[in-house]
């Protein structure tokens, strides 16, 4: 049951330079969207979400771009920097939000100073 | 900020014997979870909890899981009888309404 995917296991960016970590997502219910962060040995942080209604959020470095015909989103972040090293997960919900999270497995990104 | 913080944070359990994971979701929060992620695995949901009830249980949830909310502030699960594969990190999050979830650190249970 691969209802939400992230295709690449891991990413290595350059300081400074563009992340862009993408998420596909089968189920057409879906209508709320998050990045969670996590480092080892801690639990997922929020970064940042998007409702089905929008196709675009930003919150500083990060934006969440959502592509509903492709049934696709990204993560963008500008500039990278080391701190941003860490496994991203795309989650989806429906109902806005309250029903349970499906997450995708991961992609750890590598920020090289 | 405010935290879900979860207890133990490692938990090491001989197969068959009852394990109870516990977590203080986040103050004024309505909605509690538990997922658990297998190594090398997806996070995946287990339960929901909404109004000292059960919303939404996956097919991991089979009758070995209980999760109960005692006293207002935490938020417990149980397993009555672990078994090997029960070996995974588990994490609690809870959530306020139109907003997202938060999660605690989760708790490492091995099952020898």
């Amino acid at each position: 049951d691969q209802q939400v995917k992230q295709n690449s296991p891991s990413l290595s960016v350059q300081e400074g330079r563009i992340s862009i970590l993408n998420c596909d997502y089968t189920n057409s219910m879906f209508d709320y969207f998050l990045w969670y962060k996590k480092y080892p040995a801690e639990g997922p942080t929020f970064l940042i979400s998007i409702s089905s209604i929008k196709d675009k959020n930003e919150d500083g470095r990060f934006t969440v771009f959502l592509n509903k015909s492709a049934k696709h989103l990204s993560l963008h972040i500008v500039p990278s920097q080391p701190g941003d090293s860490a496994v991203y997960f795309c989650a989806a919900s429906e109902k806005g939000g309250s029903e349970k999270l499906v997450f995708g497995k991961g992609t750890k990104l590598t920020v090289n100073p | 900020e405010p935290e879900v913080t979860q207890t133990p944070s490692h938990q090491v359990t001989q197969m068959g014997q009852e394990v109870i994971l516990r977590c203080v979701p986040i103050s004024n929060h309505l909605y509690f979870y538990w997922y658990r992620q297998i190594l090398g695995q997806k996070v995946e949901f287990l339960v929901s909890f909404y109004n000292n009830e059960i919303s939404e249980k996956s097919e991991i949830f089979d009758d070995q899981f209980s999760v109960e909310r005692p006293d207002g502030s935490n938020f417990t699960l149980k397993i009555r009888s672990t078994k090997l594969e029960d070996s995974a990190m588990y994490f609690c999050a809870s959530m306020d309404d139109n907003q997202p979830q938060h999660f605690g650190d989760g708790t490492r249970l091995s099952i020898l």
